[in-house]
């Protein structure tokens, strides 16, 4: 089974320019998240959609980032413009549902690393 | 709102020694709590969830509700080890909420 694919997996960028990150999720998985991790802290969840609605993006900060699933599969994040602390790896992650039971593991994406510089 | 908390940020074991990684959460619904692992260069992945009261790789982890903790333990370290592993915590609507992390490093 293929796993979550991302790209790109690193990125430098000057502060006020923009980026956008790519995630296709496992196939048939209907729930996509985004998650931000900064060096030496957990992940954030930044963005959760069920097929091509938003579930919760209550800690996107919607000034500067957006993201989208149009059609329900792959999914795009973009930050414009970027600022220094936005230096992270942004995670992609996928499972099959969204709801609370066991059967809906959460598989994680290798990331794209973001740094501003 | 939901808390996870990870008090050590680095775990130095010898190998065949006892290894005990604390997590603390704070949640005012019923919990499922999970520990994920990343080893150096691979993605994070779910080691153990407490709902299935499994061993893998050797390690275990209980919840104690009474205590709001779900350490991680495993009595005879290896050095394949040695990863980041985070605690993390479900709730309603699949969200996850991650704790900091420990980092273990496992000595030969």
């Amino acid at each position: 089974e293929a796993g979550v694919a991302q790209s790109p997996r690193y990125k430098i960028i000057e502060k006020r320019q923009s980026v956008a990150f790519w995630c296709n999720p496992i196939s048939g998985h209907a729930t996509l998240y985004w998650y931000q991790q900064i060096l030496g802290q957990g992940p954030k969840l930044l963005i959760q959609f069920q097929n091509n609605g938003v579930v919760d993006d209550s800690q996107l900060p919607k000034d500067r980032f957006s993201a989208e699933r149009l059609k329900g599969v792959d999914s795009t994040l973009k930050i414009q413009p970027a600022k220094l602390e936005d230096s992270a790896v942004y995670l992609c992650a996928s499972s099959f549902g969204s709801l609370l039971n066991s059967g809906n593991t959460i598989y994680f994406g290798e990331g794209s690393w973001l740094t501003v510089v | 709102a939901q808390r996870v908390t990870q008090p050590e940020k680095l775990l130095s074991v010898f190998k065949g020694a006892p290894v005990e990684l604390k997590c603390n959460y704070s949640y005012s619904g019923s919990p499922e709590l999970f520990w994920y692992v990343q080893y150096s260069r691979q993605r994070l992945q779910l080691l153990l969830r407490h709902i299935s009261r499994e061993s893998i790789k050797g390690f275990t982890a209980d919840l104690n509700k009474g205590e709001t903790s779900f350490h991680l333990k495993k009595p005879f370290a290896q050095e394949e080890d040695s990863a980041m592993y985070y605690c993390a915590l479900r709730a309603a609507g699949n969200k996850l909420t991650f704790g900091g992390g420990t980092r273990v490093l496992v000595k030969p």
